[in-house]
């Protein structure tokens, strides 16, 4: 069975902090590992990461997988109240569509 | 830019009904899912859907589920019988073919079984 877990469940920081959050996986066949942010309702697409070592990279946001240890980490820099939310890790296996296996999130919470 | 919608955005049915979920999916996409979220728990991969027939399904899409592509533009889910455990946020998502496998997920339709 597909297992993602995420840590830590849940994050206080000051405006103007960086943030690492983590996601550790285990899964059969691996073939992508996705972040979605998660305000009031829908997770909104955030990254697709398929190697090893290559950031993406997205204004204050960025990401990197490491395949050996079967981890990502999701970085936010000069953190704003905005970021608020919920930070979901989902991974997907080779099979003939997608099947996205989700992690917990992290609550992220900015205070100003 | 382009984005998944969803109908309703809140459901209220008794137990025992049968209700039907609506989504638009992006309109070049031709992967279509199911997902759903219990209040407070991970977000669950239901089935996905695509070329007119079922691609995968999880364990929680049992018989009382289906899915229907009806037209060109919507896709539906169906739940026979509701139960108290089906009260949970249902999100749509789609996605393109060709090895992007993003999914862009709906605003979620909250169904509350009494």
């Amino acid at each position: 069975e597909d297992k993602v877990v995420q840590s830590p469940l849940s994050l206080v920081v000051h405006e103007g902090d960086t943030v690492t959050l983590n996601c550790s996986y285990e899964v059969t066949n691996f073939r992508s590992l996705l972040w979605y942010k998660q305000e009031k309702k829908a997770p909104t697409f955030l990254f697709m990461l398929t190697s090893s070592g290559i950031e993406k990279k997205s204004g204050r946001l960025s990401s990197i997988l490491d395949k050996k240890e079967l981890s990502s980490i999701l970085n936010i820099t000069a953190t704003q109240t905005g970021d608020s939310a919920i930070y979901l890790c989902a991974v997907d296996r080779e099979t003939s569509g997608s099947r996205l296996t989700f992690g917990e999130g992290t609550q992220l919470t900015v205070n100003p | 830019e382009p984005e998944v919608t969803q109908t309703p955005s809140h459901q209220v049915t008794q137990m025992g009904q049968e209700v039907i979920l609506r989504c638009v999916p992006i309109s070049n996409h031709l992967y279509f899912y199911w997902y759903r979220q219990i209040l407070g728990q991970k977000v669950e991969f239901l089935v996905s859907f695509y070329n007119n027939e079922i691609s995968e399904k999880s364990e929680i899409f049992d018989d009382q589920f289906s899915v229907e592509r009806p037209d060109g533009s919507n896709f539906t889910l169906k739940i026979r019988s509701t139960k108290l455990e089906d009260s949970a946020m249902y999100f749509c998502a789609s996605g393109k073919a060709g090895g992007l496998w993003e999914q862009y997920f709906g605003p979620g339709t909250r169904l509350t079984v009494t």
